[in-house]
């Protein structure tokens, strides 16, 4: 079976502009994560659904960032007026539990803010 | 404050010896732990785990070690081959029963002939 998917894989977008990132997860998979990877680090959180319901965003590090699953299958991440320090490697990774199980990870999207 | 640490940027191993990778972490509650493997332009996938009611977990070459006195743990890789080059994550649940990972900033495995 497929694995979970992202696109783009990469993403350019001038300093303002407006992206939207998605993820295909494996199907079925209940649980949805989003991470966000700068240079040199490990990924690190920035929300999480159950099914169709966003259950934590404590980690959008602001409003800017947008995250919705209607259909409790693929997710889309947006991030309004980017800026430069929005550049990373965008991670998404689904699970088939809502306890603590091994989450499969997407390939990310590398966004760059010029 | 970072929870999950990986002080060691770097590895470099010869092939056929073993690889130690170290993590410690400094949130008391995390009671259980994974190690992710992730090679470039490619997502983390999952290698191992271990429960904090262990001290020790092995699948084929790779044992992770569980030490909660001192809060660290360590992945063992051997023998270490080639392949084995690539980023490892150590990362911990934020909570029981809830799967939002908390990861290290990664140690880059060399491995060398």
């Amino acid at each position: 079976g497929a694995g979970v998917s992202q696109s783009p894989r990469y993403k350019v977008a001038k300093r303002g502009q407006d992206v939207a990132l998605r993820c295909d997860p494996i199907s079925g998979h209940v649980s949805l994560f989003w991470y966000q990877q700068a240079l040199g680090q490990g990924p690190e959180f920035l929300t999480y659904f159950q099914n169709e319901a966003q259950l934590d965003k404590s980690g959008l590090p602001s409003d800017r960032f947008f995250a919705e699953r209607p259909e409790g299958s693929v997710s889309t991440l947006k991030i309004q007026r980017t800026q430069q320090e929005d550049s990373a490697v965008y991670l998404c990774a689904s699970s088939n539990s809502v306890s603590t199980d091994t989450q499969y990870f997407g390939p990310g999207t590398r966004l760059t803010v010029l | 404050d970072q929870q999950v640490k990986q002080n060691s940027p770097s590895l470099s191993v010869q092939e056929g010896r073993i690889s130690i990778l170290n993590c410690d972490y400094t949130n008391s509650m995390f009671d259980y732990f994974l190690w992710y493997k992730k090679y470039p332009a490619e997502g983390p996938t999952f290698l191992i785990s271990i429960s904090s009611i262990k001290d020790k977990n092995e699948d084929g070459r790779f044992t992770v070690f569980l030490n909660k006195s001192a809060k660290h743990l360590s992945l063992h890789i051997v023998p270490s081959q080639p392949g084995d080059s690539a980023v490892y994550f150590c990362a911990a649940p934020q909570a029981r029963g809830y799967n939002k990972l908390i990861f290290g900033a990664g140690t880059r495995l060399a491995v060398h002939p």
